[in-house]
């Protein structure tokens, strides 16, 4: 199984600043990485997959970058809506599909 | 629009059985692999199970291989898990979500509580 591990945990940031958040995997994945955001009591969203590719009505401030076990998600300047948890999920070994533990983005 | 609409969740002892359902619409549902995906209470993500469109093979998460079951019906456009030998740590929402190997669109959730 590949074990995906997310840090930080949690990224104090304010308004109109950047955030990087990264990922990595316990073994290689390729470019076979997705992106997710969830806010409180709603389903997660898609924003990335194939490492860099954004979903279809994912803002461009939104960007994805890294191969093999090493991935960064960068949010350019952040604004209120996009304070949330972020996952990435693995696919190029599976069964099992994982996920990481997640990175909280919250306002500083 | 493409909707994904969970139900069947709620209270279950442990030991029960539960069986989720998940009605899809706006699009051809035998045409994607269809998944359940959890959330425990204040945690992350947990694939679950997936299903292929239209071969029906399937894919279980270790924690619940032997215990679980989905399947599908093409002409009701239904995604279902059965859930058998429930126990206290399968508490959590339970999302069904389109295409594989992400998952593109995801449903509102329907929460199961394991719990005497």
């Amino acid at each position: 199984e590949i074990v995906m591990t997310q840090f930080p945990a949690t990224l104090s940031v304010s308004p109109g600043e950047g955030a990087i958040l990264s990922c990595r995997a316990s073994h290689s994945v390729s470019s076979n990485l997705a992106w997710y955001q969830q806010k409180p009591g709603q389903a997660p969203r898609l924003l990335i997959y194939g490492a860099s590719t954004r979903a279809t009505g994912i803002p461009a401030r939104f960007s994805g970058s890294g191969s093999g076990t090493e991935f960064t998600l960068t949010i350019s300047s952040l604004q209120s809506e996009d304070f949330a948890v972020y996952y990435c999920q693995q696919y190029n070994n599976w069964p099992p599909l994982t996920f990481g533990g997640g990175t909280k983005v919250e306002i500083k | 629009e493409v909707q994904l609409l969970e139900s069947g969740g709620g209270l279950v002892q442990p030991g029960g059985s539960l069986r989720l359902s998940c009605a899809a619409s706006g699009f051809t549902f035998s045409s994607y692999a269809m998944s359940w995906v959890r959330q425990a209470p204040g945690k992350g993500l947990e694939w679950v199970s997936t299903i292929s469109g239209s071969t029906l093979s399937t894919y279980y998460a270790d924690s619940v291989k032997g215990r679980f079951t989905i399947s599908r019906d093409n002409s009701k456009n239904t995604l279902y898990l059965q859930m058998n030998s429930l126990r206290a740590d399968d508490t959590a929402v339970y999302y069904c979500a389109k295409d594989m190997p992400w998952f593109g669109i995801w449903g509102q959730g329907t929460m199961v509580t394991v719990s005497s």
